[in-house]
């Protein structure tokens, strides 16, 4: 049974820089075909990608906030790390982790986020 | 960047209707990268369709998933009163990588 959950600030002041932790359990993020990404979405509106981890250790950004996000993960804890720099108002928003799965079928890559933690409410305020 | 445009904005139908949901791209997918996930008020997404018409594990076979190109559909034959809430289409891209639609809802007529 795969579960994540999400963890860190729920308030935070801008410029402050946010670290999250999404805390999994049921599968290994060493293990082949398997990523772990985190979602975002702003009270109301619609989901965002945010960055995305994979078991080899390669890391993909959205490229609208690449200069201010960091993933990173620690195996052996089954944990990976997002962080986020210079928060601002706007970035108020549930954040997600997700479980990535992919894999290779009559030549093609298939790729979806089939399990998701419950998210993470931050607000950002001054 | 490929952008995905859902429509229509909000679906009001009935218990046992039929919906159909579109998502179009700004640019071609492929449908190997093409994803849809529902979500409920309060809830995280829940993943429906992948590689734009393989039903995800214990999904209800109401649910199904088409298209090519430009053009995906997501449909529902017949829906129940738990298939209410809004729906996301979702790419897989090298460039950017992830991409989301603004989302369909689905509500009580």
């Amino acid at each position: 049974q795969i579960t994540l959950k999400e963890s860190g600030p729920t308030l935070m002041k801008p410029t402050q820089t946010l670290t999250l932790t999404c805390t999994f359990s049921g599968f290994s993020l060493s293990t082949s075909g398997v990523g772990v990404g985190w979602i975002r979405q702003p009270p109301g509106k619609a989901l965002e990608w945010l960055a995305l981890i994979y078991w080899d250790d390669d890391k993909r950004y959205s490229p609208s906030l690449k200069s201010r996000l960091t993933i990173s993960k620690d195996t052996s804890k089954n944990q990976v790390v997002l962080t986020m720099t210079n928060m601002d108002a706007v970035d108020t928003a549930t954040y997600y982790c997700a479980h990535l799965t992919y894999h290779y079928n009559s030549a093609r890559y298939y790729y979806r986020f089939d399990y998701w933690g419950q998210g993470t409410l931050v607000t950002v305020s001054s | 960047e490929i952008v995905l445009t859902q429509s229509p904005g909000t679906l009001s139908l009935s218990p046992g209707e039929r919906a159909t949901l579109s998502c179009r791209a700004s640019q071609t997918v492929s449908s190997n990268y093409l994803a849809w996930y529902q979500q409920k008020p309060g809830q995280a997404p829940r993943l429906l369709i992948y590689g734009a018409s393989s039903r995800a594990t214990g999904i209800p076979d109401r649910f199904s998933g088409s298209g090519s190109g430009t053009d995906f559909t997501l449909t529902i034959s017949r829906l129940e009163p738990e298939d209410f809430g809004v729906y996301y289409c979702q790419q897989y891209g090298t460039s950017p990588g992830f991409t989301f639609g603004p989302g369909t809802k689905v509500d009580i007529k």
